[in-house]
């Protein structure tokens, strides 16, 4: 099992640009979960989806940020017209179905390694 | 609604004990510890379901107080491993975790 995967695990882009960053959940896993976390701070919700739905979006920016997780391939984060505020890393994690994993009733999240993004 | 931890920073000589704290205003349906060592992604330490619920791993327990809303984080005889972040997540109706800002934890040997 390989874990969850993200990539790129770096990414440069200059202002403008657009970003797009991948998140391969664990085999089984069902749920993901994304969060931004800026140097030396915690780790701030942004999305919550299953498989092509999402869940809750209350931590995403209104503009510029959107996600999905289709049926078939990664969830994907992107990020429009990025600015230099957006330079972060960008963490997945990903969960099985409530009630599936290690402990019933409970969302136990596998977190990838991150993708951390510089706007130039 | 994002829970609070204290304190924000420890510096502990190896051997020594840590207590780390998390509070919520609002109620709590569970409670979920991580570590994260620098440059790494958070990696589980355990989850809390019920108030009054303690568990524990290696010299690592916790413990949650529903009534309280708080959870507590207990680190005896710390090993250099220890060293890191460590957040306490709280889980909502509907599955969406929230993250405290971390308490980072320095042993020195």
């Amino acid at each position: 099992n390989a874990g969850v995967m993200q990539n790129p695990r770096h990414l440069v882009r200059r202002r403008g640009q657009e970003a797009r960053l991948r998140c391969s959940p664990m085999k089984g896993h069902s749920h993901v979960y994304w969060y931004r976390q800026l140097p030396e701070e915690g780790l701030k919700f942004m999305v919550y989806l299953q498989k092509e739905n999402i869940i809750d979006e209350s931590g995403m920016p209104k503009e510029r940020f959107s996600a999905e997780f289709p049926k078939e391939g990664p969830s994907i984060l992107r990020i429009q017209q990025v600015v230099r505020g957006d330079s972060a890393a960008y963490f997945c994690a990903s969960s099985p179905s409530r009630g599936r994993g290690p402990v019933a009733g409970a969302n136990v999240l596998t977190f990838g390694a991150g993708s951390r993004l510089t706007v130039l | 609604q994002q829970p609070v931890q204290s304190p924000q920073a420890v510096i502990l000589r190896e051997g020594e004990d840590a207590v780390i704290n998390c509070s919520s205003s609002k109620a709590l349906y569970s409670v979920h510890w991580y570590r994260q060592k620098h440059g790494e992604a958070p990696v589980f330490l355990m989850i809390l379901l019920k108030g009054g619920e303690q568990k524990g791993h290696d010299k690592i327990s916790a413990s949650f107080n529903e009534k309280k809303q708080q959870s507590s984080l207990y680190l005896t005889a710390s090993q250099l491993s220890y060293s890191g972040t460590y957040f306490c997540g709280t889980e909502k109706a509907g599955g969406k975790i929230i993250f405290g800002k971390g308490t980072r934890l320095h042993i020195l040997p």
